[in-house]
């Protein structure tokens, strides 16, 4: 019962690097969404997906895309890597019903140098 | 749109003490809350949620939460605390109608000493 995979765990980039951080559910649900971790600040939504082919900004867009071709897997790119992206990114999912709950992934924890 | 205040960034108790982690929202719609708990190193999991009805919600871990109208407040509290409740705690609140953007606040950082 794998629920939401996240990889990689770690990833150290350069400024100006690009890269794209994995996420994956086996639960079957529809909606999907990227989050980052700051210390202080809480947890702020990036990106969310109701479902294939359909994705929506959260609140802090800026320097991430986001495509979702399946239902399982919804991947979170970085165009070019800046510092302020240093951050740990989680995934979450969750049944399409406003009243169930998010199921997290353990997090990409990500430094940008 | 909704927001999310969590007045203390730490809270230190000692074990069988109760405690109370304070959250306050902003919203001009209905809204949903949820508490969240993050253990060390961990994805986040849920604690318990209020959509509507009795205003004094049970969830997991022995923790219980009352939704407050008039105060726009959703505290979280448990009797008597363990070792193994050490973590961050979330509050989090989305608008009813809006209910794809889920708005977490700041967290709290509950230390449970010996």
């Amino acid at each position: 019962n794998a629920g939401v995979t996240q990889t990689p765990k770690f990833q150290v980039l350069k400024t100006g690097q690009s890269m794209t951080l994995q996420c994956a559910q086996d639960m079957n649900h529809e909606y999907m969404s990227w989050y980052r971790q700051d210390p202080g600040m809480g947890l702020r939504l990036i990106h969310y997906s109701v479902g294939a082919g359909i994705t929506d900004q959260g609140e802090v867009p800026n320097g991430y895309n986001v495509s979702r071709s399946t239902t399982e897997d919804f991947p979170l790119r970085l165009l070019s890597a800046a510092p302020s992206q240093t951050s740990v990114y989680f995934c979450a999912s969750r049944r399409d019903s406003y009243n169930s709950p998010l199921h997290f992934g353990n997090g990409t924890r990500l430094t940008v140098t | 749109a909704q927001s999310v205040t969590q007045l203390d960034s730490q809270v230190p108790v000692f074990e069988e003490a109760p405690v109370e982690l304070r959250c306050n929202y902003s919203s001009s719609v209905s809204v949903y809350l949820f508490w969240y708990v993050q253990y060390p190193n961990q994805g986040l999991q849920l604690l318990l949620k209020y959509l509507s009805g009795s205003t004094l919600v049970k969830g997991i871990n022995g923790f219980e939460a009352e939704f407050n109208k008039s105060q726009t407040s959703f505290h979280l509290r448990k009797p008597s605390v363990h070792i193994s409740d050490t973590a961050e705690y979330f509050c989090a609140v989305s608008g009813i109608q809006g209910a794809q953007k889920l708005v977490f606040g700041q967290g709290t950082r509950l230390t449970i000493n010996p």
